[in-house]
């Protein structure tokens, strides 16, 4: 299995502000992901970041709104920026452990005020 | 695109056995999940099958997968009120990129 770690693990923040959401993993891993979900709903993938590249992003989701770092195998940040109400969400980092297990954070409770 | 299909709740008694049902539409999935979601928490992988398997037994955990059909199943024997929570399916073909169902929601009833 993998133990993933993200910071913050809430947080409330003014719009048009931005925040940085940070993922650990106890292990190196070649891809992580990252899930947006919005309140009651399911789980939406945003982007799969990948070491030494670009992230991919999936449809509907832009690098300029949610930019992805990925400087090594065990570490991915994911900003929000210029926060409206509308990006209130969990936010979760994802790994994908080459045995078909997909393993999830705790998320990131993020408020837009 | 591909698609997950959920009902949004089901209520049990204490010690019946829980059945949450999915049905996906891509022929292509690899892998299915079943993940739990507590109140204020994030996601819990609890099995996962292989598209080439009928069945995978865990504990109190059995999950059935007609391929045929498009259709998983989550069986959970004598549920407690500490299974209260909501249930994901998911599905992938293409490697950690999962694609959700809705989740339902289980309440268990003393």
């Amino acid at each position: 299995s993998a133990v993933i770690s993200q910071k913050p693990s809430r947080d409330i923040c003014q719009r048009g502000t931005s925040l940085t959401i940070q993922c650990q993993v106890d292990s190196q891993v070649t891809m992580m992901f990252w899930y947006r979900q919005q309140p009651g709903q399911s789980l939406t993938l945003i982007a799969t970041a990948n070491q030494g590249s670009e992230a991919t992003y999936e449809s509907g989701f832009v690098i300029d709104k949610f930019p992805i770092s990925r400087p090594n195998l065990t570490f991915s940040t994911l900003t929000v920026s210029n926060m409206s109400p509308e990006d209130s969400s969990i936010y979760l980092c994802s790994v994908e452990t080459g045995r078909a297990e997909a393993f999830f954070g705790q998320g990131t409770r993020l408020t837009v005020v | 695109g591909e698609d997950v299909e959920q009902s949004l709740f089901l209520s049990v008694r204490e010690g019946d056995s829980s059945v949450i049902n999915c049905t996906y539409t891509d022929s292509s999935s690899t892998y299915l999940y079943w993940y739990k979601q507590e109140p204020g928490a994030g996601l819990q992988l609890l099995t996962y099958i292989f598209s080439n398997m009928d069945m995978k037994q865990d504990q109190r955990l059995t999950v059935l997968l007609n391929k045929k059909d498009k259709h998983l199943s989550l069986r959970i024997a004598d549920t407690q009120t500490g299974d209260s929570a909501i249930y994901f399916c998911a599905e992938t073909n293409q490697g950690g990129k999962l694609i959700f169902g809705q989740g339902t929601e289980l309440s268990v009833k003393p």
